[in-house]
């Protein structure tokens, strides 16, 4: 089973602070996803990345993906409540045929709590 | 919104009796996933869909569950005689190849009593 080992597993912190979410694992991901889900509701999909030491900003989020494609992370700049939701990393591999394959391994996810 | 559709949002029940849920997926992807999560957890994947047909199954997938895509289209998860471990949010996901992206609907939540 490849596993995802995702930290921290709960974040409280006040608006306008920094954070960074893990995502580790000992086997190597064709690409990795994160996704931020609100209670009650499925998840969404923030942002893949698929080559190693790939980073991607979207607004105040920055992911990248490590050299050896086996672990990721998620900085958050100047947090707000807005913010505040359950971060998921997902990692995909290719099937036999070497084409890419939809059944993710999820990590447990990082409860983030911004407080006003 | 995903587009990605899942009914009904919640359903609670009693032990020992059946649900099916139903999965619209985004109508150009032929690839349907079923994952289920549980409080605290990540999804786990269930199984998945090539057009109609089922081509992998997890160990999590008793025979007391079974899925189907009968057109290739929308896709339902039944569960007979429920257990209360099966509580769970259950969530389809629309697969879009060009990209390896999941998309998932809102899940389906089940109580069992």
């Amino acid at each position: 089973t490849q596993l995802l080992e995702q930290s921290p597993q709960f974040l409280s912190i006040q608006e306008g602070e920094n954070l960074t979410v893990y995502c580790n694992s000992s086997s190597v991901f064709s690409s990795l996803q994160w996704y931020r889900q609100e209670p009650g509701e499925g998840p969404v999909l923030l942002v893949t990345v698929v080559t190693g030491g790939e980073v991607k900003k979207l607004k105040r989020l920055t992911f990248q993906f490590g050299d050896a494609r086996k672990d990721s992370s998620l900085h958050i700049t100047a947090a707000q409540p807005g913010d505040t939701g359950l971060y998921l990393c997902a990692g995909a591999r290719r099937n036999a045929g070497g084409t890419s394959y939809g059944k993710l391994t999820f990590g447990q996810g990082t409860i983030l709590t911004v407080h006003p | 919104d995903t587009g990605v559709s899942q009914n009904p949002r919640h359903k609670i029940t009693k032990r020992g009796q059946n649900v099916t849920f139903r999965c619209d997926p985004i109508s150009e992807h032929n690839r349907l996933y079923w994952y289920r999560q549980t409080l605290g957890q990540g999804p786990e994947f269930l199984t998945y869909f090539q057009n109609e047909a089922q081509l992998e199954k997890s160990r999590l997938l008793s025979d007391r569950f079974s899925a189907e895509r009968p057109k290739g289209s929308f896709s339902t998860l039944e569960i007979q005689r429920t257990e209360q471990g099966d509580s769970a949010m259950y969530l389809c996901a629309s697969y879009r190849g060009r990209t390896g992206e999941l998309f998932f609907g809102e899940g389906s939540r089940l109580t069992v009593l």
